[in-house]
């Protein structure tokens, strides 16, 4: 069964720059979350659907952050425009359902803010 | 005060020994616990999920204590492949299935 996949895998950019992430997730999986992972960190939910419609965003910087999952099957998170304490790994993750099933993470995004 | 707390290590134990590794959370509506690890450069992935009854898989031990709101991790035979970082996972099922980690424990393993 193939996994959680992200692109791209690295991503440079300077400040005030924009820049998108793609996460496709596990067939079937109904949720989708975004996480943000500072390096010495856990993971920071960012956002999470539940099909095409978001169930909780209440700690994604609206100002700069956006995301969406128009079609309830792939998702893209975009900044716009980057600041320097951006960069992290943003990693996808999918579960069957809300509730007590499993996450399963893509490999992320590692992105850096110059 | 954060959520999920751990102490961050890291813990360098040899070969063989056994190990564990504490976590306490702050919001006693947490109803779901879990132990995730993540390898270096990696994405994180369930270790196992934590019961009130405490859990046993292989040489991993989960026990959880809600009236301490404190998780544990134990493991024994400790393995060179153990080496990793280890995710306390809390959730508050108050809209969604939102998974609050704590900053994780970095483990060592030596031969």
């Amino acid at each position: 069964e193939a996994g959680v996949a992200q692109s791209p895998r690295y991503k440079i950019i300077e400040k005030r720059q924009s820049v998108a992430f793609w996460c496709n997730p596990i067939s079937g999986h109904a949720t989708l979350y975004w996480y943000q992972q500072i390096l010495g960190q856990g993971p920071k939910l960012l956002i999470q659907f539940q099909n095409n419609g978001v169930v909780d965003d209440s700690q994604l910087p609206k100002d700069r952050f956006s995301a969406e999952r128009l079609k309830g099957v792939d998702s893209t998170l975009k900044i716009q425009p980057a600041k320097l304490e951006d960069s992290a790994v943003y990693l996808c993750a999918s579960s069957f359902h809300r509730g007590m099933s499993e996450q399963f993470f893509g490999p992320g995004t590692r992105l850096t803010v110059l | 005060r954060k959520e999920v707390e751990q102490d961050p290590g890291p813990f360098n134990v040899p070969e063989g020994a056994t190990v564990a590794f504490n976590c306490t959370y702050s919001n006693s509506a947490s109803q779901s616990f879990f132990w995730y690890r993540q390898d270096c450069r990696k994405e994180p992935k369930l270790l196992m999920s934590v019961y009130s009854s405490g859990n046993e898989d292989g040489r991993f031990t989960a026990q959880l204590n809600r009236a301490s709101q404190y998780i544990s991790l134990l493991i024994r035979d400790s393995k060179l492949s153990d080496s990793a970082t280890y995710l306390c996972v809390v959730n508050i099922t108050h809209s969604g299935y939102a998974l609050n980690f704590g900053k994780g424990t970095s483990l060592l393993v030596t031969p």
